[in-house]
């Protein structure tokens, strides 16, 4: 079964530092999601990419945060300093254009210290 | 009023129980219903779409309310691995999912 590949599966990283999360979407997929849950809460949207840009983004997703798609094949998100509240699963998850449900990767833990 | 909501849980049932999830959302331009589950620190899956008609995978049963706005999810027989927190997941007219908090099952031996 096809597969959304996140690297890496966790990452430590200093308050103030830029952190890049990757993300291998399925290959025929079409539109591109960033997700976050801070342990014991629930899963929140950040935003999502569709033909090379981002079409809708949450109150979460800053100046701070951006995405790119660099090669077609890569989905990655940045954040440029991190903050302590920042810490939290990160799900990158792709679909196709035909149905509405999402495939999550594995997630990066990210930890901000 | 919260997107969606969900029972708050948890749900300890023992093994051949019939258990089920109830969940609200507030957005009645919502266009797309799903369960997902999630087990501890894993991704969430896709466990069923929700069709306005109603719709049974297995052991496994999902029905939508529009005029209440209200999704249920019903488990038979439940097994030790049915074990997981159950989302309730909505996308309104763009293309975001909204989760709910979750309800976690555990099934007891």
């Amino acid at each position: 079964e096809p597969e959304v590949t996140q690297t890496p599966s966790h990452q430590v990283t200093q308050m103030g530092q830029e952190v890049i999360l990757r993300c291998v979407p399925i290959s025929n997929h079409l539109y591109f999601y960033w997700y976050r849950q801070i342990l014991g809460q629930k899963v929140e949207f950040l935003v999502s990419f569709y033909n090379n840009e981002i079409s809708e983004k949450s109150e979460i997703f800053d100046d701070q945060f951006s995405v790119e798609r660099p090669d077609g094949s890569n989905f990655t998100l940045k954040i440029r300093s991190t903050k302590l509240e920042d810490s939290a699963m990160y799900f990158c998850a792709s679909r196709d254009g035909l149905t509405y449900g999402y495939t999550f990767g594995s997630g990066t833990r990210l930890t901000v210290v | 009023r919260k997107e969606v909501e969900q029972d708050p849980g948890p749900f300890n049932v023992p093994e051949g129980a019939t258990v089920a999830f109830n969940c609200t959302y507030s957005n009645s331009a919502s266009q797309s219903f799903f369960w997902y589950r999630q087990d501890c620190r894993k991704e969430p899956k896709l466990l069923m779409s929700v069709y306005s008609s109603g719709n049974e995978d297995g052991r496994f049963t999902a029905q939508l309310n529009r005029a209440s706005q209200y999704i249920s999810l019903l488990i038979r027989d439940s097994k030790l691995s049915d074990s997981a927190t159950y989302l309730c997941v909505v996308r309104g007219y763009g293309q975001n999912f909204v989760f709910g908090p979750g309800t976690r099952l555990s099934v007891l031996p």
